[in-house]
């Protein structure tokens, strides 16, 4: 079945370096891949998206890349600060809409 | 953005009796909603697709007879879960989506005791 995995599992920084994490994904399939920041005990927030069409899209300090020959896409968060930390999931989707999560990255901004 | 809401955020109930939970999108018709189950420190685990008028589509491993879906109206899926048990505590979130994006509930916290 369709399998996503995500690294690192725990990334700590200091604040105002960059973080990435990277996924890849099984599907050959999947064509929408978005990136989720979940505080405990909440819902998981839509922090930005990608589709199978881009290769990288940014949002402010936010960029998420996309290699879909390698089946492999990322996030960057730059100048992190600490309100940063929280739990990132990557996830994957093809045309059924349903997503497969990524194991999560626990991401640490020390002031 | 579009908004989705749980009920209730938090049940504790006895081991062998029957939770319901509801998740309703509030501003928009939801073509799919999706159940989730996350265990502390883990992921999201997709339990089961549901469409409106349809029967549920579970995910392997989930067991439809102890977790009811239904999807009564475009708006409205509950999920049951039936003769629940401590290992299924959990913390369970439900999303819907409009085609183009899932947008997630809250999310309910069951303790089963």
């Amino acid at each position: 079945g369709e399998n996503v995995e995500q690294h690192p599992s725990t990334l700590s920084v200091q604040e105002g370096d960059s973080a990435v994490i990277k996924c890849t994904y099984s599907d050959s399939a999947s064509n929408y891949f978005p990136w989720y920041k979940q505080e405990l005990g909440k819902r998981p927030q839509l922090i930005i998206d990608i589709r199978s069409n881009v290769g990288e899209k940014k949002d402010q300090r936010i960029a998420v890349t996309l290699n879909k020959t390698a089946k492999h896409f990322s996030l960057h968060i730059t100048e992190t600060q600490p309100e940063d930390s929280a739990v990132y999931f990557c996830a994957a989707s093809s045309n059924t809409d349903k997503l497969i999560f990524g194991t999560g990255t626990r991401l640490q901004v020390f002031p | 953005g579009a908004v989705v809401s749980q009920h209730p955020s938090r049940v504790i109930c006895k081991s062998g009796t029957s939770v319901k939970i509801e998740c309703r999108s509030l501003d928009f018709q939801a073509t799919t909603m999706f159940w989730y189950r996350q265990f502390p420190k883990q992921s999201l685990m997709l339990m089961a697709t549901s469409n409106e008028g349809s029967k549920a589509t579970y995910e392997q491993g989930v067991e439809k007879d102890k977790f009811l879906i239904n999807h009564a109206s475009l708006t409205l899926s509950t999920l049951t879960v039936t003769s629940a048990h401590p290992e299924d505590s959990s913390f369970y979130i439900c999303s819907a989506s409009d085609s183009y994006e899932q947008y997630f509930g809250p999310g309910t916290r069951l303790t089963v005791t």
